[in-house]
């Protein structure tokens, strides 16, 4: 129940396009979702985050949609820029329990230039 | 203001050893949490330090242990290591009840 399903393990987008990364939770009590970017040997970087109580947030180039109903949250990336090569992680936590996030398995976003 | 700071970068050791790793929260964080990244997979929850004390703890071994400082800084113990114990160890500073969570550059360690 604590699982949080991520997809796809890769992606590879053109310079200029949109990346789009999914991620599915089975724990309602989840009421916390960040996403994470990781370059190789360095750590995760908080890059924007949601709660339910919202369907979408905008941060610049980054988006957030949630669905509720669905148990689902993606990540959206316009405008997608060769500096924006990484992994992605979605992950997701609760009130009291706010430090132990758990990760989705990433996934490995290429942008061609 | 530093963010998260962790010692040593790089670590390798032999099966059946002990090895400490160090954090030092975000400037104004007053807990420390510590996750295991295995290569190719997402971080897993190992234990959470608050006032000194274990808040909370993942599915790992007691052969994992910590201990958090007056300061703040925390360090993770692995006793007896396996080959399996090979991976990134994350150190995540906060307030207790904040949700964001501010990761330092991990320490790599090689058990051989």
């Amino acid at each position: 129940q604590q699982q949080v399903k991520q997809s796809p393990q890769s992606l590879i987008v053109q310079k200029g396009g949109i990346s789009i990364i999914n991620c599915a939770y089975e724990n309602t009590a989840f009421d916390y979702f960040p996403w994470y970017q990781q370059f190789p040997g360095k750590g995760p970087a908080l890059l924007i985050a949601i709660r339910p109580d919202v369907s979408e947030k905008k941060e610049g180039r980054f988006t957030i949609s949630f669905n509720k109903s669905a148990k689902q949250f993606s990540l959206h990336i316009m405008d997608s820029q060769p500096g924006d090569s990484a992994t992605y992680f979605c992950a997701a936590s609760n009130y009291p329990s706010y430090g132990k996030l758990t990760f989705g398995q990433g996934t490995i976003l290429t942008v061609h230039p | 203001d530093a963010g998260v700071t962790q010692s040593p970068t790089h670590l390798i050791k032999t099966r059946g050893q002990q090895v400490t790793l160090r954090c030092s929260p975000k400037s104004g964080h007053d807990t420390v949490s510590w996750y295991q990244q295995a290569l190719g997979q997402g971080p897993q929850f190992i234990f959470q330090y608050y006032e000194e004390e274990e808040r909370q703890r993942g599915n790992f071994p007691d052969r994992f242990s910590g201990h958090q400082f007056p300061n703040y800084s925390s360090e993770l113990n692995v006793n007896a290591l396996l080959l399996g114990d090979s991976a990134l160890y994350l150190c995540a500073s906060s307030l207790v009840y904040s949700p964001e969570q501010f990761f330092g550059p991990g320490t790599r360690l090689t058990v051989l």
